[in-house]
């Protein structure tokens, strides 16, 4: 059973450009989570989606980032315009309908020159 | 506001010392309370987890303590090796429909051999 899977791995974008960030939760899982990790610091949450629904969004800031999980196809976590204070590393989770555990990803680690 | 405070920042241990990691909480509607284990560049992986109504769980060589009056928690690695050398972080989930993870800002651990 293959886990979490995320790319890509690492991601460099100059400063204005886009980041598209991927995530395939693991089989049977229909919540994804989505966290960003600074250097030095915790994880802290951005957003919790189901299939097609985006059920809490309270820790994405509130311009230039969005994210979805399509019904067919992975969830993806999108940065318009990117600026330096952008980069870090990026983890996916993913916990089973009615299950407690979230399980991570390898994350993104995105770079913005 | 951080909502779980971890201590201490950082832990040399000897091998086949117990290592002990501690977290504080404020938010009584907290109902699971993880631990995970981050190797550089790796995503966190999922050690072992508490709910309120236990004290006391093991698995392996990992311990959580639980103490709901004081609303504290801990880690503790028995026998610890130089494998485990690792970032620690706590985390708490709300309770209801929001399954976000609040974690802690992490403990990095050294095993000396």
């Amino acid at each position: 059973n293959a886990g979490v899977m995320q790319n890509p791995r690492h991601l460099v974008r100059r400063r204005g450009q886009e980041a598209r960030l991927r995530c395939s939760p693991m089989k049977g899982h229909s919540h994804v989570y989505w966290y960003r990790q600074l250097p030095e610091e915790g994880l802290k949450f951005m957003v919790y989606l189901q299939k097609e629904n985006i059920i809490d969004e309270s820790g994405m800031p509130k311009e230039r980032f969005s994210a979805e999980f399509p019904k067919e196809g992975p969830s993806i976590l999108r940065i318009q315009q990117v600026v330096r204070g952008d980069s870090a590393a990026y983890f996916c989770a993913s916990s089973p309908p009615t299950g407690w555990e979230q399980y991570f990803g390898p994350g993104t680690r995105l770079t913005v020159t | 506001q951080q909502q779980v405070k971890q201590s201490p920042q950082s832990l040399i241990v000897q091998k086949g010392g117990i290592p002990i990691i501690n977290c504080a909480y404020e938010n009584t509607a907290f109902d699971y309370f993880p631990w995970y284990q981050q190797f550089p560049g790796k995503g966190p992986a999922l050690l072992i987890a508490i709910r309120p109504d236990v004290s006391e769980k093991k698995e392996g060589r990992f311990t959580i303590s639980f103490n709901k009056s004081a609303k504290q928690f801990s880690l503790h690695i028995m026998d610890s090796q130089p494998g485990d050398s690792a970032t620690y972080f706590c985390a708490a989930r709300g309770a209801g429909s929001n399954y976000k993870l609040t974690f802690g800002k992490g403990t990095l651990l050294t095993v000396n051999p």
